[in-house]
Formats: C-alpha cells, structure tokens, sequence
C-alpha cells in the first residue's frame, strides 16, 4: 500500500530553469494538494484539485501551475525557479469530504540558488 | 479568515513528563478540528480529530478536546516517551452548514518537541 508517492526527494536548481514535482497516489482520492513547507511558517497551500480535470489556486500559487489529467496523479511545475521557491514541498490526497484526513508524501526538498 | 495558532516552540521534555501543546483558532461556520504529527524526514500524519464542540479526540496517549467556548484544541499527553519527538501542527477545516467540507486545511505554524531520555 504505497499511499502517496512523491518524487524527487531531493532537487537542486539553478535560478530560471523548470521542473516538475511528481505526485501519485493509489488511493483512489479524488481530492489532491500541494503544499509548501518553510521553517516556522507552517503549511502554505499551493494548488489543489477537487477531481481529474479540475484543478483551482491556493495561498500562494504564484510561479507554479498544476494539472489533473488523471485522478492518480498530480504534478506541481515550477517554470522559472526563484530562490524564493527553496522550500519543502508536500503533495497530499483525501476523500475531501466532511473531517476526512489527509494523507502526505514524504515530501520533496528543493534548493534554488 | 480563517486561522490557526499554536504555542511557539521548541518545547523540551524529559521522558515521562506531561505535555500540553496550546492551540486557538479563529473560524468562520463550523471548523473540524485536526492535529498533525510530522516525524524528522516525512511527511505529516493525522494524530488526532474532533468535528464537534465537546467532542474528545484520543490516539496514542495523546488527546485533545474541542472547546468552543475558548476557540480551543489543546493537545495532551500524560507522559511523553522519546519516540514521541516530532512536529505537531493544530489545523482546521471548515464544514459548512449543509455539511459540505471546505476540505481545505488551514494550518498553525507547528511546534517542534524533543523528548530527552
């Protein structure tokens, strides 16, 4: 039972180039997140999709887009890297309704220097 | 809006020693209430949930109950074990009155706990 699953683990990048986070998960959620980890600041929320094909803006959405073309998977892209973006970046999925918990990754770590 | 805050850290305890981690929010509607546990190098998993005022929520020794009256959640553990050093995160989600989830969580900034033998 693998849950969520995030990839990389860990990423370095350069100021201005791109990639894409990776995120699946095998729990047939429909509900799918991405949040940004920064020490003692708390979870920030980046995106978010309600289903496959439908996706919608959080907190702090700026430099980054999504897609929902599957209701597996979710990626976060990072177009133009900021070393504003060096942060912890958690995918997270759940039923979505009522107190349903969510269930995380184990996160990826990324540097933008 | 909405928002969530919780004593600043880092708290130190000694195994065996009573723990209280404060959290207060600020809600429009009626907010679930969640604490989170995030262990060095993974990602956060529910501890603990309660969607009612009064209502108590309990794992792992831990425990937590809604106060409405003081816009609580306080968590509590009688006696903290070594294992237990971690981040734990107070956060809410909003049911409206129909029922319907915001099933968007709205976060406190942590608190990180070590636990000394």
């Amino acid at each position: 039972n693998a849950g969520v699953t995030q990839t990389p683990k860990f990423r370095i990048l350069k100021i201005g180039q791109s990639m894409t986070l990776q995120c699946a998960q095998d729990m047939n959620h429909n509900y799918m997140y991405w949040y940004r980890q920064d020490p003692g600041m708390g979870l920030k929320l980046i995106y978010y999709s309600v289903g496959a094909g439908i996706t919608d803006k959080g907190e702090v959405p700026n430099g980054y887009n999504v897609s929902r073309s599957t209701t597996e998977d979710f990626p976060l892209r990072l177009e133009l890297a900021a070393p504003s973006q060096t942060s912890v970046y958690f995918c997270a999925s759940s039923h979505g309704q009522g107190a349903s918990p969510l269930h995380f990754g184990n996160g990826t770590r990324l540097t933008v220097t | 809006g909405n928002s969530v805050t919780q004593m600043e850290g880092p708290v130190t305890l000694s195994e065996e020693a009573f723990l209280t981690i404060n959290c207060t929010y600020t809600a429009t509607g009626y907010p679930s209430l969640f604490w989170y546990v995030q262990y060095p190098g993974e990602g956060l998993q529910l501890l603990l949930k309660a969607t009612k005022a009064d209502d108590k929520g309990s794992n792992k020794g831990f425990e937590a109950t809604y106060r409405k009256e003081t816009t609580s959640f306080h968590l509590e553990k009688g006696s903290v074990q070594v294992s237990d050093s971690a981040v734990y995160f107070c956060a809410l989600s909003l049911t409206s009155r129909s029922g319907g989830s915001n099933y968007k969580l709205t976060f406190g900034k942590g608190t990180l706990l070590t636990v000394n033998p």
